[in-house]
């Protein structure tokens, strides 16, 4: 069982805005930047947001993240086939001394 | 840019120790902790431990203490992971994964190295 929450699947059609969440507590999410990965099938994560919303170079600005007190958020806007993958948050825990991951959400583009 | 290489798939029968190595390139090895990543087929991601290159020291998930030691070659900017007593269900790819200067989650990943426990 994975220290914080996302849902298991998440779904939409071509152009649709989809947003996934991670749910977490004040040891973690709480007092902690954010990470989302997107991970293709047989491929390593690659970071999509750090520090809550930021962008690394040549991630499409279709996704972005935020967050709110201890929850985050991912959101894709305008999905696109090629989007559909898994997806995954992860912070620091100041309880556990070390990162901690969500259990990944499956995005299907219908 | 940063790359993280890390060694070939192995298999292994239970009980045995597997270790898999990671060789950074494209930034300064003593300034970024090095953390493991394991993710069983079909499942999560789940936090194994951490290295500071710099001296050494380490941290290691509850769950893996007394099992797993993480070491590093400073003059070849090469971490390595070693996992003992090996079970079926450490079966997994094992990631290498470089975070920030402080405290945080990864943001460069290594390709990955399938171990394969089985007997």
């Amino acid at each position: 069982q994975s220290v914080l929450t996302q849902p298991p699947s998440a779904s939409g059609t071509p152009g649709q805005r989809v947003t996934i969440s991670c749910s977490g507590s004040r040891s973690n999410i709480g007092g902690n930047t954010v990470n989302w990965y997107q991970q293709l099938p047989g491929t390593a994560p690659k970071l999509l947001i750090y520090s809550n919303n930021q962008r690394p170079s040549g991630v499409p600005d279709r996704f972005s993240g935020s967050k709110s007190g201890t929850s985050a958020s991912l959101a894709i806007s305008g999905i696109q086939p090629e989007d559909e993958a898994d997806y995954y948050c992860a912070t620091w825990d100041d309880s556990l001394n070390g990162p901690v991951f969500g259990g990944g959400t499956k995005l299907t583009v219908l | 840019q940063v790359l993280l290489v890390q060694s070939g798939a192995e298999v292994k029968k239970p009980g045995a120790a597997v270790k898999v190595s990671c060789t950074a390139s494209g930034y300064s090895f003593t300034t970024y902790y090095m953390q493991w990543v394991r993710q069983a087929p079909g499942q999560g991601l789940e936090w194994m431990g951490m290295i500071n290159p710099t001296g050494g020291s380490s941290n290691y998930a509850h769950k893996f203490q007394g099992r797993v030691t993480m070491t590093r070659d400073a003059s070849t900017r090469t971490v390595y992971m070693e996992l003992r007593n090996l079970r079926s269900d450490d079966t997994a790819v094992y990631y290498c994964a470089r975070g920030a200067p402080g405290p945080g989650p990864p943001a460069y990943w290594g390709q990955g190295t399938l171990v394969t426990v089985s007997s």
